[in-house]
């Protein structure tokens, strides 16, 4: 069983949409993340949470709106997506200092 | 703000090689991480390190928390060629977030 998984695993869209990536975690932990990688394979925060609170908001433009249901999901929604936002987003879920990553989700502004 | 220091950016070796890779940071981390990225996928936990000082290994990697928890080194003995990939050393600071560095790109030569 996949201990992070994320949907879908590529996501091509045009400029001005709305998208949704889902993350999921069996693994039992109290905190998740989500992640960007850009061409430079760079990964930057972007938000975490723990237990469904918001935890770090790393100045991410507020057409991301993270949101979890519950603390096994952590999904992310990017309104009026721009050129610049194509990369690969990674979810991620932790407890005590180890963190596992889901495949990426590699999104692609056309 | 918090960043880590990560070098070398690349190597290139023959198989059968001993390799090296540090990372420094004027941040003080709770948790030390290195992880290792193939193309396509997410990066996979290889080391956690929690206590100032401590020398872990993992089949041919060692790596070490530095004494100060600012810094780490990682060490691969005997390289093979599946040792490929983009390897990041990352640190959870008592916030529970989690910077990268920037990775080292690890070619083994034919």
């Amino acid at each position: 069983d996949t201990a992070v998984s994320q949907t879908p695993k590529y996501l091509v869209t045009q400029m001005g949409n709305d998208k949704s990536i889902k993350c999921e975690q069996n693994l039992g932990h109290d905190t998740m993340y989500w992640y960007k990688q850009d061409s430079k394979k760079f990964l930057k925060i972007m938000f975490s949470y723990n237990n469904k609170e918001l935890i770090i908001n790393e100045t991410v433009p507020n057409r991301f709106s993270p949101k979890s249901p519950d603390k096994a999901h952590l999904n992310l929604h990017i309104n009026s997506l721009e050129l610049g936002d194509s990369a690969v987003y990674f979810c991620a879920s932790s407890q005590q200092g180890e963190a596992f990553f889901g495949q990426g989700t590699r999104l692609t502004v056309v | 703000g918090q960043q880590l220091n990560q070098s070398p950016q690349s190597m290139f070796i023959q198989e059968g090689e001993d390799v090296s890779m540090n990372c420094t940071s004027s941040s003080i981390f709770n948790t030390w991480l290195w992880y290792k990225q193939d193309p396509g996928e997410g990066p996979v936990l290889l080391i956690a390190l929690y206590k100032a000082g401590e020398l872990t290994s993992n089949g041919r990697l060692t790596a070490q928390f530095g004494t100060t928890r600012k810094d780490s080194f990682l060490n691969i003995s005997a390289s093979i060629p599946s040792d490929v990939g983009i390897y990041f050393c990352a640190g959870q600071l008592w916030d529970d977030k989690i910077i990268f560095g920037k990775g080292t790109r690890l070619h083994i030569l034919p």
